[in-house]
């Protein structure tokens, strides 16, 4: 079974840069198949997606957060990365990883979620 | 900016049957948005309900339904139970690899 897990500090300051990485188990994230997102919610908000990476390394963006953020990947280590530049405290939340499949656009599989809180 | 919307809360009587609707401020849903469904309770992940506008994920009751209706998207719940009773989003494509979740909807069973 495919697994996803977030990491990274649970706390930024202030016009600092939030790095998370999500680390995919039991599957290859080199697969033509899908792409690998990245999705936040603030607390008690709704989800709001940050953006996609394919395995070539093709992104994809909000082109609401696109000028602050950067995601990568790593398919040696089975990994990918978020960063976001210059946070802000709205950029406080629970920072979700997924898998988005290439036919049929279903994000199937979620990593448990990780708080980031930006405070000084 | 393209905004998704959702109705922030909707209610249904155990058994009953509730329609939650997912539009496009710039325009009709159509299946070349690939509209999918996710639900949450407190604390979780989002888990799929529906992807490609009406195919159930693996394991979803088939009393969950999605659909074209009119220029929204819709995920129907029938025969709705108290565990039904969370938070719904949809997510659209909107081209150029481009994804925008809706706003969410709060569904109550009572």
């Amino acid at each position: 079974q495919l697994q996803l897990q977030e990491s990274g500090p649970g706390l930024v300051k202030p016009s600092e840069t939030l790095s998370l990485t999500c680390t995919v188990s039991d599957g290859s994230i080199s697969s033509t198949s899908y792409y690998w997102g990245w999705i936040r919610q603030p607390p008690g908000k709704g989800l709001e997606w940050i953006g996609n990476i394919y395995y070539s390394g093709s992104t994809y963006y909000n082109p609401s957060l696109k000028s602050r953020v950067t995601i990568s990947i790593d398919t040696s280590k089975n990994q990918f990365s978020l960063k976001v530049r210059s946070v802000t405290a709205p950029d406080t939340a629970v920072y979700y990883c997924a898998r988005l499949a290439v036919a049929g656009g279903d994000f199937d599989y979620w990593g448990q979620g990780t708080l980031v809180t930006v405070s000084s | 900016q393209t905004v998704v919307t959702q109705e922030p809360s909707i209610s249904v009587s155990p058994g009953g049957t509730v329609t939650l609707t997912c539009g496009l401020s710039s325009g009709s849903v159509s299946t070349s948005n690939y509209p999918s469904w996710y639900q949450q309770t407190p604390g979780q992940a989002p888990r799929t309900l529906i992807y490609n506008t009406n195919t159930r994920s693996s394991g979803v009751p088939d009393r969950f339904s999605g659909s074209i209706l009119g220029n929204k998207a819709a995920l129907t719940i029938t025969g709705a139970q108290g565990d039904d009773e969370s938070d719904y989003y949809c997510v659209l494509y909107v081209g150029s690899g481009l994804w925008v979740f809706g706003g969410g909807t709060k569904l109550t069973v009572l």
